[in-house]
């Protein structure tokens, strides 16, 4: 069964790069008809899609966050990575990757556990 | 990006149905597109219910039950999940999704409670 896991710093200063991978077990990332996403929740609000990147690393972005984000895919290591430059307070959040299944009906059927990223000095 | 608009709250007693709404902006039409559900439990990722275009063009996540389900009214461009058969452990956010353009987007969800 496929899993998602998060990893990266839990603490990024403002101004900088917030770096995080996704690490997909119990399948290969090139499988299938996927795309793996990103998604936030900052504490006590709603979810807000990030972006998504194909295995052929054919991407899109959330148009409010495209000047500042990267997705990308390192299909030999079965992981794909977020990379948010200039970061504020307001990039505080809980931080998913999720696959999505274009081949059937484009959910988010499977999700990560989350990663919690606070910006801050 | 639009905005997709859910009732902040919304509550109901076990056994009860509970219709939750997530209504699209008026510049786009809830016809044409599939209106997918995620319910989240406090210190839980999202989890995939269902999603629905038409009665024809439905889907459900892995394991969730029949007593879920999508429908849309078109005059309100509105997209609905009903839960039937109300549990408490139905007690959590509800949040709709749509794929305009290639491009994700949530409603602000709903925070529903078992009475």
């Amino acid at each position: 069964q496929v899993q998602l896991q998060e990893s990266g710093p839990g603490l990024v200063k403002p101004s900088q790069t917030l770096s995080l991978t996704c690490t997909v077990s119990g399948g290969s990332i090139s499988s299938g008809s996927y795309y793996w996403s990103w998604i936030r929740q900052p504490a006590g609000k709603g979810l807000e899609w990030i972006g998504r990147i194909y295995t052929s690393g054919s991407t899109n972005y959330n148009p409010s966050l495209k000047s500042r984000v990267t997705i990308s895919v390192d299909t030999s290591k079965n992981q794909f990575s977020l990379k948010l430059s200039s970061v504020t307070a307001a990039d505080t959040a809980v931080y998913y990757c999720a696959r999505t299944d274009y081949g059937a009906d484009d959910a988010f059927d499977i999700w990560g556990q989350g990663t919690m990223v606070t910006v801050s000095s | 990006q639009p905005v997709l608009t859910q009732p902040p709250s919304s509550s109901a007693s076990p056994g009860e149905s509970a219709r939750l709404t997530c209504t699209l902006p008026s510049d786009i039409n809830v016809g044409s597109y599939n209106i997918y559900w995620y319910q989240q439990k406090p210190g839980s990722p999202p989890r995939y219910l269902l999603y629905y275009y038409s009665d024809s063009d439905k889907g459900q996540g892995s394991g969730v039950p029949s007593r879920f389900s999508g429908s849309k009214d078109a005059s309100a461009n509105t997209g609905i999940l009903l839960i039937s058969g109300l549990q408490s452990e139905d007690e959590a956010d509800y949040y709709c999704m749509i794929w305009p353009s290639n491009a994700g987007v949530f409603g602000g969800g709903t925070k529903l409670t078992v009475l």
